[in-house]
């Protein structure tokens, strides 16, 4: 199937780690990918990760995957009230399509 | 490079009228992307060319949405007639084939009423 799967909502208070979960279904995927949406704005993409990888860290972002599992996350250390916004979890066999999930609606509190 | 250009950014409409929709991917990318959001089904991928033709458009929802992409530098979403059930952010995204990376436009937020 085509399925990513994430949960809705997440909140934190500032300065602490953030971890957005994704679950996809098509073992078959190459990529996967988060992109970022800020409000009014189209999405811009944050990392992404190989298939063929478990772990990727770019400063303030890990990325891990569990292949086995199908499950795929995203740590935001020390997060910031300017990290507010929808993050996207998408897949994509090769360089084709992206199919992204429901996004996940990360709230920032002070 | 202006990056992925969308219009228009906001269009209201009333049922039944037609609505097109426009996008103006990067230069040099060949493949273009049409997405649609909306709060409930989320990021629902429409149809996406390659080299100006249509790969994918198992996800256009009926015969009343076409698209099109008459050169590498142009293509249009048209909606005929339009339902209120249609209202939602219309993205447009392009990237090189071979590149993993996709870039959205601002998208165009559209309201039938």
């Amino acid at each position: 199937g085509e399925d990513v799967e994430q949960s809705l909502f997440l909140s934190v208070r500032e300065g602490d780690s953030s971890v957005i979960n994704c679950t996809y279904t098509d073992s078959s995927s190459t990529y996967l990918y988060w992109y970022k949406q800020e409000p009014g704005a189209g999405l811009q993409l944050l990392t992404y990760i190989f298939s063929n990888m478990d772990m990727k860290q770019d400063q303030r972002l890990t990325v891990l995957l569990n292949k086995k599992d199908k499950h795929l996350s995203l740590r935001i250390a020390d997060t910031q009230t300017g990290d507010s916004a929808i993050y996207f979890c998408a897949r994509a066999r090769d360089t084709d399509k992206l199919i992204f999930g429901t996004g996940t609606r990360l709230q920032v509190f002070p | 490079d202006a990056g992925v250009i969308q219009s228009p950014r906001h269009e209201v409409t009333e049922m039944g009228q037609e609505v097109t929709l426009r996008c103006k991917p990067i230069s040099g990318h060949n493949s273009l992307f049409w997405y649609r959001q909306t709060m409930m089904r989320g990021l629902e991928l429409l149809i996406y060319f390659n080299n100006n033709v249509p790969i994918d458009d198992s996800g256009m929802p009926e015969d009343r949405f076409s698209a099109k992409m008459p050169n590498a530098s142009f293509s249009t979403l048209k909606i005929q007639p339009s339902e209120p059930r249609d209202s939602a952010v219309y993205f447009c995204a392009s990237k090189r084939q071979e590149n993993t990376e996709a870039f959205f436009g601002q998208g165009t937020r559209l309201t039938v009423v």
